[in-house]
């Protein structure tokens, strides 16, 4: 069984910019949590897909959306990025009929 | 609106000593209360949560619902309990699972 994985590990973009994270669930986890902690806060609740659909969002823009494929990786978009979007951003899956989540390490973003 | 506190950034002790991290909730209904632990380098992982009712690693947490608060509790510290520790709250949920999360505490056992 492997993990949940994250890429890339660390990024630099310029404000306006677009970004695409991505994240590879564990093995069997058809529902995937996305997440934003900044610096010395808990992390933020983003959007969580479940069958490649957006069944449930945060308090995040649009410009924030997802997609979520077959083999249950899944990505992470921000479009016209903004210095606030720096932050670590988490993945987590999640098994069916299962609550515990399980996450990835992280990809940290930095927008100058 | 829904909101985790955790009112200690920082809480150091000494080895063997007891350890109390606090976190109090703002929900009107029955959440589910969770502790989740980042060891250094390592992910964000579950410690445990209040249905389960279960010790791990030492800890212990009630749920108080009279104070809305999940305290996590250990009677005796130890090196390797040094983390940081985020408690987090699950609102029932009709199959969206928006966890919110406190701040966290970071825990410093001293030798």
């Amino acid at each position: 069984e492997t993990g949940v994985t994250q890429s890339p590990t660390h990024l630099i973009k310029t404000r306006g910019q677009q970004v695409t994270l991505r994240c590879s669930s564990q093995s069997g986890h058809n529902t995937v949590s996305w997440y934003q902690q900044a610096l010395g806060q808990g992390p933020q609740f983003i959007f969580q897909y479940y069958r490649e659909e957006e069944n449930g969002r945060g308090n995040f823009p649009p410009r924030f959306s997802g997609l979520q494929f077959p083999n249950y990786s899944s990505e992470l978009n921000v479009n016209a990025l903004e210095l606030d979007d720096s932050a670590l951003y988490l993945c987590a899956s999640r098994g069916q009929g299962m609550d515990e989540q399980y996450f990835g390490p992280g990809t940290r973003l930095t927008v100058t | 609106a829904q909101r985790v506190t955790q009112p200690e950034k920082l809480l150091s002790v000494f080895k063997g000593a007891p350890v109390e991290l606090k976190c109090n909730y703002s929900y009107s209904g029955s959440p589910e209360l969770f502790w989740y632990v980042q060891y250094s380098r390592q992910r964000l992982q579950l410690l445990l949560r209040h249905i389960s009712r279960e010790s791990i690693k030492g800890f212990t947490a009630d749920l108080n619902k009279g104070e809305t608060s999940f305290h996590l509790k250990k009677p005796f510290a130890q090196e390797e309990d040094s983390a940081m520790y985020y408690c987090a709250l699950l609102p029932p949920t009709s199959g969206t699972y928006k966890y919110i999360f406190g701040t966290g505490t970071r825990l410093k056992v001293l030798a």
